[in-house]
């Protein structure tokens, strides 16, 4: 079956410590994007990319980080330099960056301790 | 990044349609206006997109202004399975191609 992976469903880390957060995709599809929810409230983007090895800020890109080598895979990086990263991460991607519609994964709940 | 708001909450009965508005006034001329809907602690899904002419797909219908500043999605008969959050999004153009733009949502409650 096509679509979105997104590993691990929970994630436990201590203050301080970097977490890579895993997301792929087997749609053949060229974006893929990363938003952040916090209870309550919509998603907030944080990194797209529309193709392979580049990638732009969103709109809460302080404290994370990102990578596009492969089609397939855009893992994030939330670094110590987040001063809130207890929330719930989702990963998507789309066929391309127009109009198309954005398949979602069922996300990573980050809990730091 | 245009703006998007819609009612905190609204609740149906089951078979009965359900009108959910969005205000979207400061829209530009290329963005898509795509809603999304979301169960808890699961990733959103898509339900519909248009840019100016009214949408039709198995899953709803979405009306929109002829200003543009503003749509509604019907979902014709709800069922208890349509009780989620429901986003109304901007799906920004140009040179921003790829941003989607959430708002709070409007958490529909489907009665039996």
């Amino acid at each position: 079956d096509g679509g979105i992976t997104q590993s691990p469903k929970y994630l436990f880390r201590k203050e301080g410590q970097n977490v890579t957060l895993s997301c792929e995709q087997n749609l053949n599809h060229d974006a893929m994007y990363w938003y952040r929810q916090d209870p309550g409230q919509g998603l907030r983007l944080i990194y797209y990319s529309q193709i392979v090895n580049d990638f732009q800020k969103g709109d809460i890109a302080e404290g994370y980080s990102v990578s596009r080598e492969k089609k397939e895979s855009f893992p994030l990086t939330v670094t110590s330099a987040q001063k809130n990263p207890t929330a719930f991460y989702l990963c998507a991607s789309s066929k391309t960056s127009s109009s198309d519609e954005q398949f979602f994964g069922p996300g990573t709940r980050l809990t730091v301790l | 990044d245009a703006k998007t708001t819609q009612p905190n909450s609204m609740e149906s009965n089951e078979e009965e349609p359900v009108h959910l508005p969005c205000n979207h006034s400061t829209i530009s001329g290329t963005d898509y206006i795509h809603w999304y809907r979301q169960l808890p602690s699961q990733g959103p899904e898509y339900v519909i997109h248009g840019l100016t002419s009214n949408v039709n797909n198995r899953m709803a219908s979405l009306a929109i202004a002829e200003d543009r500043k503003s749509s509604t999605l019907i979902l014709h008969r709800a069922t208890l399975r349509d009780a989620a959050v429901y986003y109304c999004t901007t799906y920004a153009g140009g040179t921003s191609y790829g941003k989607l733009t959430f708002g709070q949502g409007t958490i529909l409650t489907v009665h039996p």
